[in-house]
């Protein structure tokens, strides 16, 4: 069971450099959910999905892009790298708004 | 502003002894779910409450929900090394558009042998 799929696991990048962190999920779930996670802190929101063609901001949307054109894939999209944006990303989604949701093992992003 | 806070941020204690871990705010939610992390892993969920006044016990865990649906506590008896980890609450408040689902900045818990 695949699950939620996040790619890449690593990667560093260069200030203004532009990257897109891949999502998907094999649970036909409708709602996804893009998180950082800094050092020893919980999880911010930056933007979720309720739906394919239905997308909102969080609580630190700032800096980043996403788009949901198929209820599998939510992509989040870096457009100018900054070194604030060096974190941990969690992909997670969820069968509807009280039921679990699931994690996918992270990307750790490096911006130098 | 943290929406959702907890405490303690840090807790370091020995095997067997019991502990509790808060998660408060002043707004009022429509559900309220306890995950536990491991490093380099994502969350997994422990339970979701949804009843104002709810206890449920997994185990050795008991969690509660406020009756005002404002707060919740993470009750660990006998803690053992097994149970270290982060501990995050997460929420949706009841007027928000679906799917916000906010966590807490979580509690890193050390069980000591």
């Amino acid at each position: 069971n695949a699950g939620v799929t996040q790619t890449p696991k690593f990667r560093i990048l260069k200030i203004g450099q532009s990257m897109t962190l891949q999502c998907t999920q094999d649970m036909n779930h409708n709602y996804m959910y893009w998180y950082r996670q800094d050092p020893g802190m919980g999880l911010k929101l930056i933007y979720y999905s309720v739906g394919a063609g239905i997308t909102d901001k969080g609580e630190v949307p700032n800096g980043y892009n996403v788009s949901r054109s198929t209820t599998e894939d939510f992509p989040l999209r870096l457009e100018l790298a900054a070194p604030s944006q060096t974190s941990v990303y969690f992909c997670a989604s969820s069968y509807r708004d009280f039921s679990e949701a699931f994690f996918g093992q992270g990307t750790r992003l490096t911006v130098v | 502003t943290q929406l959702l806070e907890q405490s303690p941020q840090f807790l370091s204690i020995q095997e067997g002894e019991n502990l509790t871990v808060y998660c408060n705010s002043s707004s009022v939610f429509s559900s309220l779910q306890w995950y536990r992390q491991e490093p380099g892993e994502g969350p997994v969920l422990l339970v979701t409450v949804v009843t104002g006044g709810e206890v449920k016990k997994l185990k050795r865990l008991t969690f509660q929900f406020g009756d005002a649906r404002k707060d919740s506590s993470l009750h660990i008896t006998a803690a053992q090394p097994g149970d270290t980890g982060l501990y995050l609450c997460a929420a949706r408040q009841v007027l928000s558009q679906g799917g916000k689902l906010i966590f807490g900045q979580g509690t890193e818990l050390s069980v000591k042998p």
